[in-house]
């Protein structure tokens, strides 16, 4: 398997911008997360899928931010209109329980 | 409140020593406790993942010890290499609930040669 997807790897876009960013998780895995990464706050979650469905959205930041998954091999993170505070690293992961994790690689967001 | 408490920030060693990392925490009820590396530029990967009964996990050159009743964990790195350079991260997850998930804020262990 080739592991967690994740597209971009890195963007690079304009203040008052739609952004999206995506994620393959790995095959057969029932639990998808996302994560954000700052230098000043360290890795929080932001959302996670079971099955598809959101169990808690709590960690989104605020209304501008919103993720779906369709399908189990498919998950999107939006966030429209984006502000340089969303400047960050972005992680998808898996798991095949909800505890045991595998990362993607990350989309680094850059918002000027 | 729920915290995860790391130390030390950072830390250099020479290569071929060992050193250990430090992780206290507050998370109630607690379910299970992992230990990331992640490299600059990539995702977390888990070296060690321990429940509540566990109280020593190797993998490799790596061991995690859990104390589950001062709620202490460490993460000792034998016969360090360059490879080794990198952040290391404590997840303590409460029980039963992946959205009880709390990170530390890691400790960035540089290896000289």
């Amino acid at each position: 398997d080739a592991g967690v997807i994740q597209s971009p790897r890195h963007e690079v876009t304009e203040m008052g911008q739609e952004v999206t960013l995506r994620c393959k998780p790995i095959s057969g895995h029932d639990y998808l997360f996302w994560y954000r990464q700052t230098m000043m706050r360290g890795l929080e979650l932001l959302i996670y899928f079971n099955n598809n469905v959101p169990i808690d959205d709590s960690g989104m930041p605020e209304d501008r931010f919103s993720a779906k998954m369709p399908n189990a091999s498919f998950s999107t993170l939006k966030i429209q209109p984006s502000e340089p505070r969303d400047s960050a690293v972005y992680f998808c992961a898996s798991s095949p329980t909800n505890h045991e994790q595998y990362f993607g690689p990350g989309t680094r967001l850059t918002v000027t | 409140k729920n915290q995860v408490e790391q130390s030390p920030q950072s830390l250099i060693i020479l290569e071929g020593k060992n050193c250990t990392l430090q992780c206290n925490y507050t998370v109630s009820p607690f379910s299970n406790l992992r230990w990331y590396k992640q490299d600059t530029g990539r995702g977390p990967v888990s070296l060690t993942i321990m429940t509540f009964s566990e109280n020593t996990k190797s993998n490799g050159r790596y061991t995690a010890t859990l104390d589950a009743d001062t709620k202490q964990s460490s993460l000792h790195i034998t016969a360090s290499q360059l490879s080794d350079s990198a952040s290391y991260i404590c997840v303590v997850s409460g029980y039963s609930s992946a959205s009880k998930i709390i990170f530390g804020s890691g400790t960035r262990l540089s290896i000289r040669p």
